[in-house]
């Protein structure tokens, strides 16, 4: 195992900008969800990916986009980015036979000026 | 809807001081529950669960009780360490969802 690895680990944007944060998960972890965590606030679930396609969806804007890939990578997107999206992403991946069993990476904070 | 209230930090404790900190959920279905630890630099680390009612989570000297009638799943130990220093979130899960729903988060920290 070589648990959840997520890049970068600081991101400045400007307001407007687009920004994409990457993931690498565990072998053998098809299933994978990435949450925005606010400072102070506790993690909010934005979607999940199973097997490269979207299996579940917060309340979060469709400027909010993913991509999983068959190496067990992904990627989220932010488009037009607002001061609001300042926040630490994080990237939590599972066998999805292991109902409970999330790996979270240490996640990318990001700052949108 | 689904939500978990958890009682507000920042919590200071001495060494070998008993620690809870509060937990209350809000379901729309049975739940499984969660407590999930975060220190500085790291991600999220899941510290216990447990599924049904009754059931009690326990793990590395924590332990939390699913409480149905009070919609609760306070988290104990009985003597913290100056490592037990960080974040700590209650969760929940429904059966068949995609997601954890988790509290704002309480941090702790244990002088020596």
């Amino acid at each position: 195992e070589t648990g959840v690895t997520q890049s970068p680990t600081h991101l400045i944007k400007t307001r407007g900008q687009q920004v994409t944060l990457r993931c690498s998960s565990q072998s053998g972890h098809n299933t994978v969800s990435w949450y925005q965590q606010a400072l102070g606030q506790g993690p909010q679930f934005i979607f999940q990916y199973y097997r490269e396609e979207e299996n579940g969806r917060g309340n979060f804007p469709p400027r909010f986009s993913g991509l999983q890939f068959p190496n067990y990578s992904s990627e989220l997107n932010v488009n037009a980015l607002e001061l609001d999206d300042s926040a630490l992403y994080l990237c939590a991946s599972r066998d999805q036979g292991a109902q409970y069993g999330y790996t979270f990476g240490s996640g990318t904070r990001l700052t949108v000026v | 809807g689904n939500s978990v209230t958890q009682m507000e930090g920042p919590v200071t404790l001495s060494e070998e001081a008993f620690l809870t900190i509060n937990c209350t959920y809000t379901a729309t279905g049975y739940p499984s529950l969660f407590w999930y630890v975060q220190y500085p630099g790291e991600g999220l680390q899941l510290l216990l669960k447990a599924t049904k009612a009754d059931d009690k989570g326990s793990n590395k000297g924590f332990e939390a009780t699913y409480r149905k009638e009070t919609t609760s799943f306070h988290l104990e130990k009985g003597s913290v360490q100056v490592s037990d220093s960080a974040v700590y979130f209650c969760a929940l899960s429904l059966t068949g969802a995609n997601n954890l729903f988790f509290g704002t988060g309480t941090r702790l920290t244990v002088i020596p």
